[in-house]
């Protein structure tokens, strides 16, 4: 356990549909990130987050796509008007700063049906 | 167009080491080298962090050329339990963005 939760473990959803997903990072970090795993593939980096402010996003990530961190503390990811290309391990990661190690959660798993 | 590049796969007998590098040509000259391990089912996990030159920690050694266009991990005697996925972790940046880049993982297999 790094320290790092998600909720929930995993998602079944239909097309269409919305979905949330939450992490609680590392209290004391200050940077948090989104990630987008696909079977056999490296981590997709989505965005992060140093303390409330959202810095940056990746050019990848669809408008459908947004992440929130209220107060600095966790963070919300959600997907509106889900694909079937959604379908995936969402993955969070926090750090105490710019250049520390990054403490990954044990992710979400989304299948949309 | 950065890109980063692994090995796909490697196989290793116990108790030998085990190199894996990466290559990222124009990564951000600010940021580290960062090595993770992953095991099915789970987030990864943290090994090793570099900026230059070589690095060893309790568990392995990342050695950083000079023009830090690669990087190569080390894992000194393997054993079963480190056959996993390891991915490396770099930063480009550019045009006022900054993107995290992971490899697309090397999976090491350790066989008895």
């Amino acid at each position: 356990d790094t320290g790092v939760s998600q909720n929930p473990r995993h998602k079944i959803t239909k097309r269409g549909q919305n979905v949330t997903f939450r992490c609680d990072p590392i209290s004391e970090h200050n940077r948090l990130y989104w990630y987008r795993q696909t079977l056999g593939q490296g981590p997709e980096f989505l965005t992060y987050f140093q303390n409330e402010a959202q810095l940056e996003k990746s050019r990848l990530l669809s408008d459908r796509f947004s992440a929130e961190r209220p107060k600095g503390s966790f963070s919300t990811l959600e997907i509106q008007r889900t694909e079937q290309g959604d379908s995936a391990m969402y993955l969070c990661a926090s750090s105490l700063d710019r250049e520390d190690e990054q403490y990954f959660g044990p992710g979400t798993r989304l299948t949309v049906t | 167009l950065a890109k980063t590049t692994q090995p796909i796969s490697m196989d290793s007998y116990e108790g030998q080491e085990v190199n894996i590098t990466c290559s990222h040509n124009n990564i951000a000259t600010n940021d580290y080298i960062t090595w993770y391990q992953q095991f099915p089912s789970q987030g990864p996990r943290f090994i090793i962090q570099g900026y230059k030159t070589k690095v060893t920690n309790e568990v392995a050694s990342l050695f950083i050329p000079a023009d830090r266009k690669s990087s190569t991990l080390s894992l000194p005697r393997v054993s079963l339990s480190d056959t996993a996925v390891y991915y490396c972790l770099v930063v480009y940046s550019g045009a006022g963005s900054y993107q995290l880049t992971f490899g697309k993982g090397t999976k090491l297999s350790v066989i008895p």
